[in-house]
């Protein structure tokens, strides 16, 4: 078992609907990121959470340290935000990554 | 420039040649990483550099691989006597080097390494 596990692998959204993405880890973390990389591009970090929630225009990020689970929302989706979406938690001087989830926002 | 700069952005070398990617960090950041992202395994850690502390070479593959930080700022991550397996892209990112690691990670476009 991956220590950092996302879902879904694959999403494909009309635009406007709203999404989720989840990722859940399985061992003590000092901080969960969320990350972004569109086709052929270089990865953005999005969210750096250790505790509760952030929200940053569209996208909201929240997390449950006692239950090992965070959660990616996009609100009103749009194509531009069809791009890879990557779960990664920071152990000691590392991040470990998730698999990633590739959304698909059709218009 | 503002963001982290890489070079080169492709490299295509032969098998068991020696190759060498760089990493040009933002301005003030201490803390550095090297990644590696593989086709069809996602992103893996390599080695991190904070100030002058020795670097965690905890996820380096095998000993043909290497880095160094020079004056505290550009990295150079060494691949010796390439393999097939070593084709990926490197991604090398930078951060201010908060303690305990809460900090956001600046990641650079990568180096896409292919070896024939």
């Amino acid at each position: 078992k991956n220590e950092v596990e996302q879902s879904p692998q694959n999403l494909t959204a009309q635009e406007g609907e709203f999404i989720t993405i989840n990722c859940s880890y399985s061992v003590g973390i000092s901080a969960l990121h969320w990350l972004q990389q569109h086709p052929g591009g270089g990865i953005v970090s999005l969210f750096m959470l250790s505790s509760g929630k952030k929200k940053h225009g569209r996208l909201i990020a929240t997390i449950n340290i006692q239950e090992k689970h965070s959660s990616l929302h996009i609100t009103a989706s749009h194509p531009r935000d069809s791009a890879v979406y990557i779960c990664a938690v920071r152990r000691g001087n590392k991040l470990v990554f998730g698999a990633g989830t590739i959304l698909r926002v059709k218009s | 420039g503002a963001g982290v700069s890489q070079s080169p952005s492709n490299k295509v070398t032969e098998k068991g040649k020696d190759v060498e990617l760089r990493c040009d960090p933002i301005s003030g950041h201490t803390a550095l990483y090297w990644y590696r992202q593989s086709l069809g395994q996602g992103l893996e850690f390599l080695i991190y550099f904070q100030g002058n502390s020795a670097p965690d070479k905890s996820g380096l593959p095998s000993d043909r691989f290497s880095a160094e930080r020079t004056g505290g700022s550009v990295s150079t991550l060494t691949i010796q006597r390439t393999q097939q397996e070593d084709s990926a892209v490197y991604l090398c990112a930078s951060s201010l080097g908060l303690t305990g690691g809460t900090d956001t990670q600046y990641f650079g476009p990568g180096t896409r390494l292919t070896v024939l």
